[in-house]
C-alpha cells in the first residue's frame, strides 16, 4: 500500500481566502506531482518536482503554487480562493525508476469546494 | 505532442460479463503503456503496464497488450464483479527521462448484481 497523504481530504471554504493542501509521503521518492481532476473526471498536471528546491509547472495553467523544501512535503497553496478553483486535487511521487517508468503513487485525494 | 484517446463512459455491465476498454494513443518512439484504476472516494492505483510492442500485462484478472501495430492497449475481463466498478485511465509515458504521464478522459464502469 502507498504512503502517500493528502490532507485535508475534504474542503468547503469561501471565495477570496487562503487555502493549502498538504500532501507528504515517507517512501523517500524524489518526483512528486499534483493533478486536477475535472468533475469530468480527466486528469491535468498542474505542478511537478524532481527534488528538493525543484518545482515546474505542468499541462495545465493554474493559479496555484507549490514549494517542495523538504523531499516528503510538496503542498499547494491557493492565495485566494475562486469558486472556478472546485475541484479534486490529487498528488503524486514516484522514485527515480518510477517516474522513468511511469509507476506513481497516489494519495486519496482533496476536494475543494470554493463558496 | 502525446496523446491518449479511450471510449467514453459509463460502460455498464452485468456481474460476470466481459469487459473491454478501448484505448488508443498517439506517441513518438516507443512508449510504455499503462492502465490506472480509481475507486469511489480514493486516488489512482496501477493495475497494469506493457513496456514493449506485444507484452502483455495482466493484474486481478484484468488484461492488455500492447499492440504497436493499431497503437491500441485495450483493457479487458473476462467475467466482472461489482467489485470492479471504478474509473478506469490509460496513460501513456515516452522513452524521454523528463517526460511525464499522458492520461486518457477516464471511463467509468458501472457493474450491476
Amino acid at each position: 500500500e502507498a504512503d502517500i497523504y493528502q490532507t485535508p481530504r475534504y474542503l468547503v471554504i469561501g471565495t477570496g481566502k487562503k487555502i493549502t493542501l498538504e500532501c507528504s509521503q515517507t517512501m523517500g521518492h524524489d518526483k512528486m506531482y499534483w493533478y486536477q481532476q475535472d468533475p469530468g473526471m480527466e486528469l491535468h498536471l498542474i505542478h511537478y518536482s524532481y527534488g528538493v528546491n525543484s518545482t515546474e509547472k505542468g499541462d495545465l495553467s493554474s493559479e496555484s503554487t507549490v514549494s517542495r523544501i523538504r523531499t516528503e512535503h510538496f503542498p499547494l497553496t491557493l492565495e485566494s480562493a475562486r469558486p472556478s478553483h472546485t475541484s479534486q486535487y490529487l498528488c503524486a511521487s514516484s522514485d527515480v525508476a518510477g517516474a522513468n517508468t511511469g509507476e506513481l503513487f497516489f494519495g486519496e485525494g482533496s476536494r475543494l469546494t470554493v463558496l | 505532442g502525446n496523446s491518449v484517446t479511450q471510449m467514453e463512459g459509463p460502460v455498464t455491465l452485468s456481474e460476470e460479463a466481459f469487459l473491454t476498454i478501448n484505448c488508443t494513443y498517439t506517441a513518438t518512439g516507443y512508449p510504455s503503456l499503462f492502465w490506472y484504476v480509481q475507486y469511489p472516494g480514493e486516488g489512482l492505483q496501477l493495475l497494469l503496464k506493457a513496456t514493449k510492442a506485444d507484452d502483455k500485462g495482466s493484474n486481478k484478472g484484468f488484461e492488455a497488450t500492447y499492440r504497436k501495430e493499431t497503437t491500441s492497449f485495450h483493457l479487458e475481463k473476462g467475467s466482472v464483479q461489482v467489485s470492479d466498478s471504478a474509473v478506469y485511465f490509460c496513460a501513456l509515458k515516452d522513452a524521454s527521462g523528463y517526460s511525464t504521464l499522458t492520461f486518457g478522459k477516464g471511463t467509468m464502469l458501472l457493474v450491476s448484481p
